[in-house]
């Protein structure tokens, strides 16, 4: 069974913080992502990586960067928290091609006070 | 501009009737759709997909249609169980392109014994 974890379910931050989420997969699968899941608006993509050092820019990169130097880890950077970034944040990866069934976390519980 | 739009925010059943939840897309590009499925407190979990080159998939209760034409999917659980009660999410990509899935919003379905 494929398996992606996250580091935390719930996280509590204050504003002005610097917030590392970490996710790793069991499956070694090339591709990963970060998404944010919020009421009203669904899942949306903040950046994705083919590849060990690489990364793209999804729908919604500001306030966001990413770190892949591992292929089983990549980590989500919020380099200054905003209370705008509150938010469940969800990791997904998947095999290779771009069809290729994505595998989700449970996801993180943000709040940014 | 959504490209992937699910226009009923949630939809409630009764017990051992078929839900149908619809889902159209902009991008004629796009060739292989997808559902996910997601519980409060998990992540999604893939649930079935079709390519461009049917129009039907079945898998158990779940049967996926793709009217390409006018550019529409749809889910029909039959019948449906009060554990399908979730969040489900539509979600497309050109498959030839690697380029991430594109989700909808979301469909809350509520399956009322």
């Amino acid at each position: 069974d494929v398996k992606v974890t996250q580091s935390s379910r719930y996280l509590v931050k204050r504003t002005g913080e610097k917030v590392f989420l970490e996710c790793v997969q069991d499956m070694d699968h090339e591709n990963m992502f970060w998404y944010r899941q919020d009421p009203g608006l669904g899942l949306r993509l903040i950046y994705f990586s083919y590849d060990v050092k690489m990364k793209e820019k999804g729908d919604i990169p500001e306030g966001y960067s990413v770190s892949r130097e591992k292929k089983e880890r990549f980590s989500l950077i919020l380099e200054s928290a905003s209370t705008n970034q509150t938010s469940m944040y969800l990791c997904a990866s998947s095999f290779g091609g771009a069809a290729d069934t994505q595998y989700f976390g449970p996801g993180t519980r943000l709040t940014v006070l | 501009d959504q490209q992937v739009k699910q226009n009923s925010p949630s939809l409630s059943v009764q017990e051992g009737r078929i839900s149908i939840l619809n889902c159209d897309y902009t991008n004629s590009m796009f060739d292989y759709f997808l559902w996910y499925k997601k519980y409060p407190a998990e992540g999604p979990t893939f649930l079935i997909s079709i390519s461009s080159i049917k129009d039907k998939n079945e898998d158990g209760r779940f049967t996926v249609f793709l009217n390409k034409s006018a550019k529409h999917l749809s889910l029909h659980i039959v019948p449906s169980q009060p554990g399908d009660s979730a969040v489900y999410f539509c979600a497309a990509l050109r498959f030839t392109g690697n380029t991430p899935l594109v989700f909808g919003k979301g469909t809350r379905l509520s399956v009322i014994a």
